[in-house]
């Protein structure tokens, strides 16, 4: 089993630009989470889903940050413009809803921002 | 905000020794559960705990619960050079369709070889 795939791993843009993170979950997981790691901050919930469908999203930090989930195997987070206060480690994160309530965790993507 | 707090933030021990870890939190919750990170990776799940069990065991982990003193530890046997990493405690506090966990800051352990 892949596991939680995140692509890209690293992304370092500019000020200003647009960014998109991409999470595939675990085949069969009807929860979806993103996350975002500072050392200031520690591990934040943004946003997660349920069968494709957002539950909350009020730890998304502004508008500048929105998320989709067009079908069970695909999700991005997109932020425009981004900002140098945006760079951390974004995490996506799957689970099943009912029975087994751990998260499974992706390898993560550090975004830099300058 | 972050419901569960982990204490002490870092602790270094020697292999061999084992190693404590405690988790406080503030509402009622499902069931709490701990996570590793390792540097650089994604949390892996370690181990979960109902609300309505006091101590659970996997390995060389034992978990304890006291849900009236919305406490939670983590015990590791001994410890390797390999369990250095950061723990986190994770609080559930499930109703409806909500399946959200909250993280505490984490504890950072360096197991001494």
């Amino acid at each position: 089993d892949a596991g939680v795939i995140q692509s890209p791993r690293h992304e370092v843009t500019e000020m200003g630009q647009e960014v998109t993170l991409r999470c595939k979950p675990i085949s069969g997981h009807d929860y979806l989470f993103w996350y975002r790691q500072t050392m200031m901050r520690g591990l934040e919930l943004l946003i997660y889903f349920n069968n494709n469908v957002p539950i909350d999203d009020s730890g998304m930090p502004e508008d500048r940050f929105s998320a989709k989930m067009p079908n069970a195997s695909f999700s991005t987070l997109k932020i425009q413009p981004s900002e140098p206060r945006d760079s951390a480690v974004y995490f996506c994160a799957s689970s099943f809803g009912t029975g087994r309530y751990e998260q499974y965790f992706g390898p993560g993507t550090r975004l830099t921002v300058t | 905000s972050q419901q569960g707090e982990e204490d002490p933030q870092a602790l270094s021990i020697q292999e061999g020794e084992n190693a404590t870890m405690n988790c406080s939190y503030k509402t009622s919750i499902n069931n709490l559960q701990w996570y590793r990170q390792n540097s650089g990776r994604g949390l892996v799940h370690l181990i979960l705990i109902r609300s309505n069990e006091r101590e659970k065991h996997s390995g060389r982990l034992r978990v304890t619960l006291d849900t009236s003193k919305k406490s939670s530890s983590l015990l590791i046997t001994a410890s390797r050079a390999a369990d250095t990493a950061s723990y986190f405690c994770a609080t559930a506090s499930f109703s409806g369709s909500a399946r959200q966990l909250t993280f505490g800051s984490g504890t950072q352990l360096t197991v001494l070889p």
